[in-house]
């Protein structure tokens, strides 16, 4: 089966910008999750999604960042005004049931200069 | 709310000798247990997984774990490390039950292995 992409790979924009991150989940994964890793800290968590639903978007770091899932296919996060400490890399990972591990797709490394 | 701390944030060891990065973790809950790697330039891996059955749990690439309940750990080993095992090791936690379905993860390590 095919993994779960994300793009762009890597993103350069300045402060103040708008970006959006795509994710692509393996076809049949309802659940959708992003994380992200600031330099140097651990991954956490930002939301996840039963299919179109928002189940949990605790990790949202503040209102400047929009998650959404079209008809619980893809996925994008979007982000504005991107500020400096938004920098870091954004993943996505699906999974098809509880326990069966996730698939994570590469990241997109986020630069905001 | 859970936690995971990974000991070591890096490892450096040489090829052919044996290797364990160690992991332990809070929660007030019953969890799941997963390592996953993160070769350069590479996405997240799974490495293993613990749900439940017996406690030493084989992985791929010749990694295992054990999962130590008393001691809240979840260590992974290799007799023998290749230089292609260099890469940044994540140890995670998710709840096995209830609609929380998030990973909890550590820091990661960093392991390096020399010629």
């Amino acid at each position: 089966e095919a993994g779960v992409t994300q793009f762009p790979s890597h993103s350069v924009i300045e402060k103040g910008q708008t970006v959006t991150l795509r994710c692509d989940p393996i076809s049949g994964h309802d659940n959708l999750y992003w994380y992200r890793r600031v330099m140097g800290k651990e991954i956490k968590f930002l939301l996840h999604f039963v299919k179109e639903s928002k189940q949990d978007e605790s990790g949202m770091p503040n209102n400047r960042f929009l998650a959404e899932r079209t008809g619980g296919t893809y996925s994008t996060l979007k982000v504005q005004p991107a500020e400096l400490e938004d920098s870091g890399v954004y993943f996505c990972a699906t999974q098809r049931d509880r326990g069966v591990g996730y698939t994570f797709g590469s990241g997109t490394r986020l630069t905001v200069v | 709310a859970q936690s995971v701390t990974q000991l070591d944030s890096q490892v450096p060891v040489f090829e052919e000798a044996p290797v364990e990065l160690r992991c332990n973790y809070s929660s007030s809950v019953s969890v799941y247990l997963f390592w996953y790697v993160q070769y350069p330039n590479q996405g997240l891996q799974l490495l293993l997984k613990y749900l439940s059955g017996s406690t030493l749990v084989k992985g791929i690439n010749g990694f295992e774990a054990e999962f130590n309940k008393s001691q809240t750990s979840f260590h992974l080993r290799k007799p023998s490390v290749h230089i292609s095992d260099t890469a940044e090791y994540f140890c995670a936690v998710s709840d096995s039950g209830g609609s929380n379905y998030k990973l909890t993860f550590g820091k990661g390590t960093l392991l390096t292995v020399n010629p």
